[in-house]
Formats: structure tokens, C-alpha cells, sequence
């Protein structure tokens, strides 16, 4: 079976710009989670989608937005991109969001904004 | 909101000696407290977790530990190897498992 999948893998944007991040879940799962993995740091929590609904949200700004479609997949957008959103972005997915249910990652998308 | 804090930030040991990790929490209703293994330019990925009504949990050579009323939980890798060279993260969640607190991360480096 595929794991989490990312598209593209590396991205290099300019300031002001905007980006559109993808993430198929694993097949079967229907909530997909967004981090952002800074250099050195532990991901944090961006957006959780679960059944195409947002489920949570951390602190980021509305430069950050989310959707996931029927058939599960989603979409991590930013706007106006700035240069300290150059991080790795995770995706993951999870069978449920309704009880506790193991968190699977991608392999990352990873944005240089210049 | 939730906070956990991860040490050491570094830990080397010698090939076939025990590593522990140690993590601390600070909301009391965390539940789930997985922890990740990353190797340099991949995904993490999940190698054991504990859920809130268990005190530890074992798979083979690793093992976690959790104390709520201090809350605390630890990792122990047992007879590293080469292999097990990697940073690791504790990380806390409330309900679901999907919003998951991440520590700092601990860089474990196995030498031969």
C-alpha cells in the first residue's frame, strides 16, 4: 500500500508569492493533518481536515488556508509568502479524528521562499 | 495551549548501550504521546506510542514509559545499533491523535 503522499517535493517561491502544497492520504484514511517543520525544530500543527471539514487550526496566520476533497485528498495554500515560511511541510493522515488514531507523514514538501 | 519540552537536545552512546529520552507535558488532559523517528532528509515516522491509561508499553528493543502525575514519559532504546543514529520526537496530544505538540527533538548518534 502507498503511504502518504506530497506533491512537489521541493518548491523555491519569491516573497509575495503564492504556493499550493497537495497530500494524498493513506487509502482508507479520511483526516489529513498539516505541519510545518522548521530546520532544527519539531512540526506544528497548522490544519486538521477531517470528512472536509476543519477540525483544528493552530497559530498561523489566514495567509495559510486548507481544503480537502472527496475523495480525501487536500491542499495547503499560502499566500503572500514571507521568507520565514521556507520550512518543510509535512502532511499526514489518519484513519479517524474522532479517536485517538496514529498519525502516518509524507515525506514533505520543501519550500524555499527567496 | 499545550507545551512539551524534550531533553537532552544531543545524546551519544556506544553501539550496543541503552539510550533514554525524557519528555515532559503541561496539560494534564493530554492523552496520546507518540514518539517519531526522523533520519536527515526524511519523514518521521512513528515508532511507538502510549495512550494515557497505560503506564508502558514495549516493542522489542524500545520501550516507553509514562507517569501522568508527573507528567513525564520517556523513551529507552535498548542494545543500540548504527542504525538507530537518528533525531527523535516525543510529542502530546489531547482527544484525537491529529493535533500532536511536538518536542524539540534529541539527536541520538550511535558510534561504533
Amino acid at each position: 500500500d502507498a503511504g502518504v503522499t506530497q506533491s512537489p517535493t521541493h518548491l523555491i517561491k519569491t516573497r509575495g508569492q503564492h504556493v499550493t502544497l497537495r497530500c494524498s492520504p493513506i487509502s482508507g484514511h479520511k483526516s489529513v493533518s498539516w505541519y510545518q517543520q522548521v530546520l532544527g525544530q519539531g512540526p506544528q500543527f497548522i490544519f486538521q481536515y477531517y470528512e472536509k471539514e476543519e477540525r483544528g487550526r493552530g497559530n498561523f496566520p489566514d495567509r495559510f488556508s486548507a481544503r480537502q476533497f472527496p475523495n480525501y485528498s487536500s491542499e495547503l495554500n499560502v499566500n503572500a509568502l514571507l521568507l520565514g515560511d521556507s520550512a518543510l511541510y509535512l502532511c499526514a493522515s489518519s484513519l479517524s479524528a474522532a479517536s485517538i488514531s496514529p498519525l502516518h507523514f509524507g515525506n514533505g514538501t520543501r519550500l524555499t521562499v527567496t | 495551549g499545550e507545551n512539551v519540552e524534550q531533553h537532552p537536545s544531543t545524546l551519544s552512546v556506544q553501539e550496543g548501550d541503552s539510550a533514554v529520552i525524557k519528555c515532559t507535558y503541561s496539560d494534564s488532559a493530554s492523552n496520546y504521546f507518540p514518539w517519531y523517528k526522523q533520519e536527515l532528509g526524511k519523514r518521521p515516522q512513528l515508532i511507538i506510542d502510549i495512550r494515557s491509561n497505560v503506564g508502558e508499553k514495549k516493542d522489542q528493543r524500545i520501550a516507553v514509559t509514562l507517569n501522568k502525575t508527573a507528567k513525564h514519559f520517556s523513551l529507552h532504546i535498548t542494545e543500540t545499533q548504527p542504525e538507530d543514529s537518528a533525531v527523535y520526537f516525543c510529542a502530546a496530544s489531547t482527544g484525537g491523535g491529529n493535533k500532536l505538540t511536538f518536542g524539540t527533538g534529541t539527536q541520538l548518534k550511535v558510534e561504533l
